[in-house]
């Protein structure tokens, strides 16, 4: 199965800041991977798909880059909407894998 | 806007069998990839497997031939079986949808999720 690492695990942030974290493939999945974001009690939602693509309806403060088993996900300018926790999963080969993600809390 | 919705039993006694249903409304169930996941703080997220138009499946190996998963369109609903629980199994079950491209599929909407308790 295919290791999805995220970093760092928690992350703390004060609105308007920008912010990058990182998700590391133990192999390369091309740009197979999605972003989710998950605040407490509710399902995952979709953020980016392939790796950069944003999906529809998704604030464009959101972007994703990366390709083969490095990636990241930006916030140019942090909401407060924003604090939440947020997994990567690849989607290149099965079983998919999940990143075990990472929580993004207020300063 | 496609909503999807997980139904069936909180509570599962160890070494029986949990099923669950999920209920699609406001789209086709035809050509896409109907997905299960569940979420434990053990093991964090984990795609359990998928079932596609046609009776088409792909399930995680590490459920070890536990899951068997099928697919009724005339209803729009699909649903999950996993067979010998046990207390590794307890999690918020979450069906979705997998959007497809080239066998590639991401997951653009899930339901609420559902959780599910394995306990004598």
């Amino acid at each position: 199965d295919i290791r999805m690492t995220q970093s760092p695990s928690t992350l703390s942030a004060s609105v308007g800041d920008r912010v990058t974290i990182t998700c590391r493939a133990s192999q390369s999945i091309s740009t197979w991977l999605a972003w989710y974001q998950q605040k407490p009690g509710k399902a995952p939602t979709l953020l980016i798909y392939k790796a950069s693509t944003l999906e529809s309806g998704v604030p464009s403060r959101f972007s994703g880059s990366g390709s083969g088993t490095d990636f990241t996900l930006t916030f140019t300018s942090l909401q407060p909407d924003d604090f939440a926790t947020y997994y990567c999963q690849q989607y290149n080969s099965y079983p998919y894998t999940f990143g075990r993600g990472t929580k993004l809390d207020i300063k | 806007q496609v909503q999807l919705q997980e139904s069936g039993p909180g509570l599962v006694k160890p070494s029986e069998t949990l099923s669950l249903t999920c209920s699609v409304a406001g789209g086709s169930i035809s050509t896409y990839y109907w997905t299960w996941i569940r979420q434990s703080p053990v093991k964090g997220l984990e795609w359990v497997g998928y079932i596609f138009y046609g009776d088409n499946t792909n399930y995680n190996p590490s459920l070890e031939g536990r899951v068997t998963m099928s697919l009724d369109t005339s209803t729009k609903q699909f649903s999950l079986r996993l067979s010998s629980v046990t207390a590794a199994d307890s999690a918020v079950y979450y069906c979705a949808r997998g959007f497809n491209f080239f066998d590639y599929n991401y997951l653009d909407v899930w339901g609420k999720g559902t959780t599910v308790t394995v306990s004598s």
